[in-house]
C-alpha cells in the first residue's frame, strides 16, 4: 500500500535555530517528492520539487533532500522565523505510465516556531 | 506564474441548501484539475479528479451526486456541494495542473460550514 509517514508530528523550536522534518515512504513506482507549506486556513504552497535523481533541492532557507533507495526525504529549515509556523507536507507522487499522476500525501508536521 | 484562484475563502451555510466554490487558473490552462477535503489536523484528501470536456472522476466514498463537478473550460472547476450538512463542514482545497502529475499548483481553499 503507498503510504507517506511524517514525523515528528509536531515540533516546537525557538527563533534563529535550525529544524529537521523527516518522511518516509513506501510508494512505488516513484515520480517525484514535493514539500508543501500550508499555514492554518490556507492552501500549500510549494517548496521543493524532487525526481528520482535528485538528492537535495534548496529555496532559500529550506533544503530537502532525498535518498531514493531508503525511500526517505527530510526538509531542513535554517535559521526559523516566525513566519515559518505552519504545517510542512510531503506529498510523493506515483507515476503510473504515464496515466494521470497519483499525489499520496503525508499527514504534515506541525511546526510552532516561538519568539 | 501558476495561479490557482479559489472563491469563497469561506461560507456559512443552513443544513440542505447547496453551495459552489470555484477554482480558476489565472495564467494557464489547466487541462485537469483535482478537488480535496481535510478535516482539522488530517491529511488533503482527494475526492475527485475534474477534466476539462468530460465527466469527473470521483474517488471511493465519494458521493458523486452530492459533490457535483463541472469542468467546463480550461481555467474554471466548479464543486457544488449540493443539501449540504453540518458533516459536510470541512476545508475543500482545489488544485490544477497543465500537466498530469507534475506542477500541481494549489487553491487558497475554502472554509466551509454549514449550520
Amino acid at each position: 500500500k503507498n503510504q507517506v509517514e511524517q514525523s515528528p508530528q509536531s515540533l516546537i523550536i525557538l527563533e534563529g535555530k535550525n529544524c529537521t522534518l523527516q518522511c518516509n515512504y513506501t510508494v512505488s513506482p516513484f515520480s517525484n517528492l514535493r514539500w508543501y507549506k500550508q499555514d492554518t486556513g490556507r492552501g500549500p504552497v510549494s517548496l521543493t520539487i524532487m525526481t528520482f535523481s535528485e538528492n537535495t533541492k534548496s529555496n532559500g532557507r529550506y533544503t530537502a533532500t532525498l535518498d531514493a533507495d531508503t525511500k526517505q526525504s527530510s526538509l531542513h529549515i535554517t535559521a526559523s522565523q516566525l513566519s515559518d509556523s505552519a504545517s510542512y507536507i510531503c506529498v510523493v507522487s506515483a507515476d503510473y505510465g504515464g496515466s494521470q499522476g497519483n499525489l499520496i500525501f503525508g499527514k504534515g508536521t506541525k511546526l510552532s516556531v516561538k519568539p | 506564474g501558476a495561479v490557482v484562484s479559489q472563491h469563497p475563502s469561506w461560507v456559512i451555510c443552513k443544513s440542505g441548501t447547496s453551495v459552489k466554490i470555484e477554482c480558476r487558473s489565472l495564467d494557464f490552462q489547466a487541462t485537469t484539475m483535482f478537488w480535496y477535503r481535510q478535516f482539522p489536523k488530517q491529511s488533503l484528501m482527494l475526492m475527485a479528479t475534474s477534466n476539462e470536456g468530460s465527466k469527473a472522476t470521483y474517488e471511493q466514498g465519494v458521493e458523486k451526486d452530492k459533490f457535483l463537478i463541472n469542468h467546463a473550460s480550461l481555467t474554471l472547476s466548479t464543486l457544488t456541494v449540493t443539501s449540504a450538512h453540518p458533516e459536510d463542514s470541512s476545508f475543500y482545497i482545489c488544485s490544477a495542473s497543465v500537466r498530469p502529475g507534475y506542477g500541481y499548483t494549489f487553491g487558497s481553499g475554502t472554509r466551509l460550514t454549514v449550520v
